[in-house]
């Protein structure tokens, strides 16, 4: 099994609907990140967790909320999609202290197409 | 706010030849620095960290340099081969050391290498 699972792969869905993009993670890591990315835009943070008490708003949060349910979970959000939140998502975790932690473990992405 | 460059979209290079990817940074002084691999439709994968002391990392047929002076870091692949081609990704923390570290990423840099 992957170390970071996200469900589903992939997902279209029409203007204005709900929709729960899920991350869970076996690496036992404390941080939990989603990323979106487009084309020419690079990976952009939506949303990061530090623990399972702590959520913090990234670069782009706006239209998005997210749940860290557990340790090992944490979900994003879309409360009314809209088409130009058509992109990749990306769940990813990491051990601590960021220079001491080595990289960030991502899991598979989710394509999410909103029409 | 922070900026982040890769010197190109796309590097296209013989096989056997030495990749050289670039990573420029502004308006911040990272303590460490990322390279990911990315393959299409697929998650990141971390490859090296180099810390703002580090003058130069090595794994494998990869090297780094960190120069924090010129606020660049060059990304080396020696003796390439087309198993290498993917998009490369720079990325710097935007906290250090401290609690509140998380990083943010370039947009990338496509490599490939044709036989």
């Amino acid at each position: 099994d992957a170390d970071v699972t996200q469900t589903p792969r992939n997902r279209i869905t029409k203007t204005g609907k709900r929709i729960m993009l899920e991350c869970s993670q076996t690496k036992g890591h404390d941080r939990m990140y989603w990323y979106r990315q487009d084309p020419g835009l690079g990976l952009r943070l939506i949303y990061y967790s530090f623990d399972v008490k702590d959520i913090n708003k990234g670069e782009i949060s706006d239209g998005y909320s997210v749940s860290r349910q557990a340790q090992a979970k944490f979900s994003l959000s879309l409360e009314s999609a809209i088409p130009n939140q058509t992109a990749l998502y990306f769940c990813a975790t990491s051990l601590g202290t960021g220079g001491f932690a080595g990289g960030y473990t991502f899991g598979s992405g989710t394509r999410l197409t909103v029409v | 706010s922070q900026k982040i460059e890769q010197n190109s979209e796309a590097l296209n290079i013989q096989e056997g030849k030495t990749a050289t990817l670039t990573c420029n940074y502004t308006n911040y002084s990272p303590a460490y620095l990322q390279w990911y691999r990315q393959d299409p439709g697929r998650g990141p994968v971390f490859l090296l960290l180099i810390r703002e002391n580090e003058k130069e990392k090595r794994k494998e047929r990869l090297k780094v340099t960190f120069d924090t002076t010129l606020k660049q870091s060059l990304f080396h692949i020696t003796a390439s081969q087309p198993a290498d081609s993917a998009t490369y990704l720079c990325a710097l923390d935007i906290g250090g050391y401290s609690s509140a570290s998380k990083i943010i990423f370039g947009s990338g840099t496509r490599l490939s290498i044709r036989p």
